[in-house]
């Protein structure tokens, strides 16, 4: 358990739909970090959050978007789904924005 | 732009083998490297890591790896594996020049043979 707390674990929508995936880091971790893992595609790197600020930013669609939260929770947010969007999201966080990454287990999104 | 190349996409051996992983990276600065690994159906989980001092690097479960500077090399080794070492594995470098921002390998599928 590496202390990174992700929810749902499982999300299954329908193309054009709308979901939020939840992410919740290891205690006293001030970063947070998105991925998308894809049998095609592989480990993409979405967006990194550092104290409630965006940091930088990967392969993000436009139609995807995140925040970072005053308790440093974070949020990805997902619309106009579609079948491609199908993938595992995980989260990451980091004490710091140069230490290791912990990672959570993951969301599985299945879009319909 | 920075990149990390690892060269074997898919490595098959059977138990006791000895394993060895490459990784390449692009960056001749100062560099934090990183190896993770993904068992199947499970989230990456940290393996070994190199900021500074002792170029060779010992992780969890018997894996070591080896920075060469000169060949901008991380390379991942086992003595003798194991079928539970079944797993993707991935090579992860960050730099100052990148904002530490983690450049990943695309990943090595191993598979052991019982």
């Amino acid at each position: 358990d590496s202390g990174v707390t992700q929810t749902p674990k499982h999300l299954i929508t329908a193309t054009g739909q709308r979901v939020t995936l939840r992410c919740s880091p290891r205690s006293g971790d001030l970063s947070v970090y998105w991925y998308q893992q894809s049998l095609d595609q592989g480990l993409q790197f979405l967006i990194q959050y550092y104290n409630g600020e965006e940091r930088a930013k990967g392969n993000i669609l436009e139609r995807f978007s995140a925040q970072q939260f005053p308790d440093l929770h974070s949020e990805l947010n997902l619309s106009s789904l579609e079948l491609g969007d199908s993938a595992l999201y995980f989260c990451a966080s980091s004490e710091n924005f140069y230490n290791e990454q912990f990672f959570g287990p993951g969301t599985r999104l299945t879009v319909l | 732009a920075q990149s990390v190349s690892q060269h074997n996409h898919h490595v098959i051996l059977s138990e006791a083998a000895s394993l060895e992983l490459g990784c390449n990276y692009s960056y001749g600065g100062t560099v934090n490297l990183f190896w993770y690994v993904q068992y199947p159906g499970q989230h990456l989980q940290l393996l070994l890591k190199y900021f500074s001092g002792d170029p060779l690097v010992k992780g969890i479960k018997g894996f070591e790896a080896e920075f060469i500077k000169s060949k901008f090399s991380f390379n991942l080794r086992k003595p003798s594996v194991q079928w539970s070492d079944t797993a993707e594995y991935f090579c992860a470098v960050a730099s100052p020049d990148s904002n530490y921002q983690l450049i990943w390998g695309a990943g090595t599928k191993l598979i052991i043979k019982p």
